[in-house]
């Protein structure tokens, strides 16, 4: 069975600049949350969906927004990006929000 | 505690040597702890997941155990490989199910 999946892999913006991030959860997973990790800390939630709907918003500005789909896939979108977002965007999928989390190999985001 | 904390930050270890990681959590509105392994280059990994005060888990060589009244878990490996350097996490999750994670523990296990 495929793992979570994510797009890109990396990419590289500059200040003021918007992006739009992509993860496929395991087929069958509901629940898709979203991280960032900066080097040094551990992810840091940024949202949680289930069942398309949000159930979880992390203590990020208004400049984060996510969404999901019908088929469970979700997009997290940054706009107007900073030097300090640059960071490994982490996604993970789990049947049901009280389920162990199965992590993508995660984005790199480098904001010059 | 506020937060959940790891320590040691990192450790190297010989080749054959036991070592042991601790996570330390809020232990109010505890409802499951999570240890994960992660690699370099790769997607972190679930090793295990407990809510039980008292749980203990095993895996191969590697196993933790759970104190909910105190806050805290243990990860222990035995006979530490080269391949078990990674990074090992730990995430409290609380009633609403969103886990917070600690910084991790580096492991490098030298040959």
């Amino acid at each position: 069975d495929a793992g979570v999946t994510q797009s890109p892999t990396h990419l590289i913006k500059t200040r003021g600049q918007q992006v739009t991030l992509r993860c496929s959860p395991i087929s069958g997973h509901k629940s898709v949350s979203w991280y960032q990790q900066v080097l040094g800390q551990g992810p840091q939630f940024i949202f949680q969906y289930y069942e398309k709907e949000e159930r979880g918003r992390g203590n990020f500005p208004d400049r984060f927004s996510a969404r999901q789909f019908p088929n469970y896939s979700s997009e997290l979108n940054v706009n107007a990006l900073l030097l300090g977002d640059s960071a490994l965007y982490l996604c993970a999928s789990n049947p049901a929000p009280q389920e162990t989390q199965y992590f993508g190999p995660g984005t790199r985001l480098l904001v010059l | 505690i506020l937060n959940v904390e790891q320590s040691p930050q990192s450790l190297h270890v010989q080749e054959g040597d036991s070592t042991n990681f601790t996570c330390s959590f809020p232990s109010s509105n505890f409802y499951a702890l999570h240890w994960y392994r992660w690699e370099t280059a790769k997607s972190p990994e679930a090793l295990f997941v407990m809510t039980l005060n008292g749980d203990e888990k095993k895996k191969g060589r590697i196993s933790a155990t759970l104190n909910t009244k105190e806050g805290y878990s243990y990860l222990y490996i035995k006979g530490s490989q080269p391949e078990d350097s990674a990074t090992y996490l730990c995430a409290s999750s609380g009633g609403s199910y969103i886990p917070t994670f600690g910084r991790g523990t580096s492991l490098i296990v030298h040959p």
